[in-house]
């Protein structure tokens, strides 16, 4: 079975300038998870999708950050205009949903905001 | 969501039992307790969850106390391959399942 998927792997961009990153679930996952992890902290949701609609959004920070899953698969995040304290890797994870309590996490986007 | 207290350190040597504990002295009655590790550079990996009886599978056990305040991790033998950050969740079987992720513990395997 074929694990999260997840691209770019690293990325450096100066600040204020615009990142997308992209992500693909296991396949028939309904539940679909960004996740921001600032060095030597544990990960921080930032927004969480069930199929294409949006559950959890409360920690994105909306004045720069967007993520859409559109069809219920792929899932981008942008950050637009990128700050400093952006520099984080950022995760994806997916899940069955509600019944299962796994989820499934891909290898992340280490972003360096310079 | 309810709090949990992990060590941030621990040592254990190699092909040895490793005992990682967790406090969570406000869990609620539908708070499952959750177990995931971090191996260097890569995403968080689910080890195990339980909600009130001990539980067991081929990677770890998970020890419930029986007012459920705390919960311990065991790995049985211990390679260098575990080394890790673990992390103890409370994950509420009636929220919206997101995990609330701490700074937990970081587990060194000396050969």
């Amino acid at each position: 079975e074929a694990g999260v998927a997840q691209s770019p792997r690293y990325k450096i961009i100066e600040k204020r300038q615009s990142v997308a990153f992209w992500c693909n679930p296991i396949s028939g996952h309904a539940t679909l998870y960004w996740y921001q992890q600032i060095l030597g902290q544990g990960p921080k949701l930032l927004i969480q999708f069930q199929n294409n609609g949006v559950v959890d959004d409360s920690q994105l920070p909306k004045d720069r950050f967007s993520a859409e899953r559109l069809k219920g698969v792929d899932s981008t995040l942008k950050i637009q205009p990128a700050k400093l304290e952006d520099s984080a890797v950022y995760l994806c994870a997916s899940s069955l949903g509600r019944s299962n309590h796994e989820q499934y996490f891909g290898p992340g986007t280490r972003l360096t905001v310079t | 969501d309810a709090k949990t207290t992990q060590p941030n350190s621990m040592e254990s040597n190699e092909e040895e039992p490793v005992h990682l504990p967790c406090n969570h002295s406000t869990i609620s009655g539908t708070d499952y307790i959750h177990w995931y590790r971090q191996l260097p550079s890569q995403g968080p990996e689910y080890v195990i969850h339980g909600l009130t009886s001990n539980v067991n599978n081929r990677m770890a056990s998970l020890a419930i106390a029986e007012d459920r305040k705390s919960s311990t991790l065991i790995l049985h033998r211990a390679t260098l391959r575990d080394a890790a950050v673990y992390y103890c969740i409370l994950r509420d079987d009636f929220g919206n399942e997101k995990l609330t992720f701490g700074t937990g513990t970081r587990l060194t395997i000396i050969p």
